[in-house]
């Protein structure tokens, strides 16, 4: 069966450092991959999408790698802030239909 | 632009008493429509999505049903519901046609059931 796995254990770092999440896959062979955020008590935020043929892309602080051949993506926040605490999702492309499926999700917790 | 509404945003109902949850898109025509469900300290489960009216697909069998009455309309309900139905409620929305499309998430609905 398909899976996805996350850091199961809660990431705590000190503010100004990189923070990096990890998103394992099995039984997928996704075209891409996407990260959300959520906070407490709220819906997921969208915030990236990579495909298979970028192994790496960039939105300001954030930048998520793909690595097929590892069935793994990582996706690194630099100079963290306080203001990142939160718990990050991923979601890989599901091949077929349209049930996108989550990760359990990795709780960061950035600390001043 | 586009805009999800869910409703209503917490409900407190009893063991074996009726549900029902709405949600609406505004700014978008034909987009896929999702409930997901999300206990206590798990992850997201997928419930039900819809890629049209009347075309309801089901990911985990359960006490729920799902209702896509109009192309922007998508309804969770439940004749008698469980204490294992307590979690927060998620309705989302994509763009319909393809995949590789963003989901977007309404506010949530949080049910105790009692």
């Amino acid at each position: 069966s398909q899976k996805i796995e996350q850091n199961s254990e809660a990431l705590n770092i000190q503010e100004g450092k990189t923070a990096t999440l990890t998103c394992n896959y099995t039984n997928y062979s996704p075209a891409y991959l996407q990260w959300y955020r959520q906070d407490p008590g709220r819906g997921p935020v969208f915030l990236l999408l990579i495909r298979e043929n970028e192994k790496e892309k960039r939105k300001e602080r954030l930048k998520v790698t793909f690595d097929t051949t590892l069935k793994q993506s990582l996706f690194h926040i630099t100079a963290s802030q306080p203001a990142d605490s939160a718990t990050y999702l991923c979601a890989p492309d599901p091949n077929s239909g349209y049930a996108l499926n989550f990760g359990k999700g990795t709780s960061l917790l950035v600390t001043p | 632009s586009q805009t999800i509404h869910q409703w209503p945003a917490t409900l407190v109902q009893p063991v074996g008493s009726p549900l029902s949850l709405e949600c609406t898109v505004e700014g978008t025509s034909n987009p896929n429509l999702y409930w997901y469900r999300q206990a206590a300290g798990r992850g997201l489960q997928l419930l039900f999505y819809s890629v049209g009216i009347g075309q309801i697909s089901s990911e985990v069998p359960q006490n729920l049903s799902a209702s896509r009455p109009q192309d922007r309309q998508f309804i969770l309900s439940s004749k008698k519901l469980l204490l294992s139905d307590s979690g927060f409620y998620l309705c989302a929305w994509s763009e319909g046609g393809g995949s590789g499309n963003t989901i977007y998430f309404g506010e949530g609905s949080w049910l105790t059931v009692v």
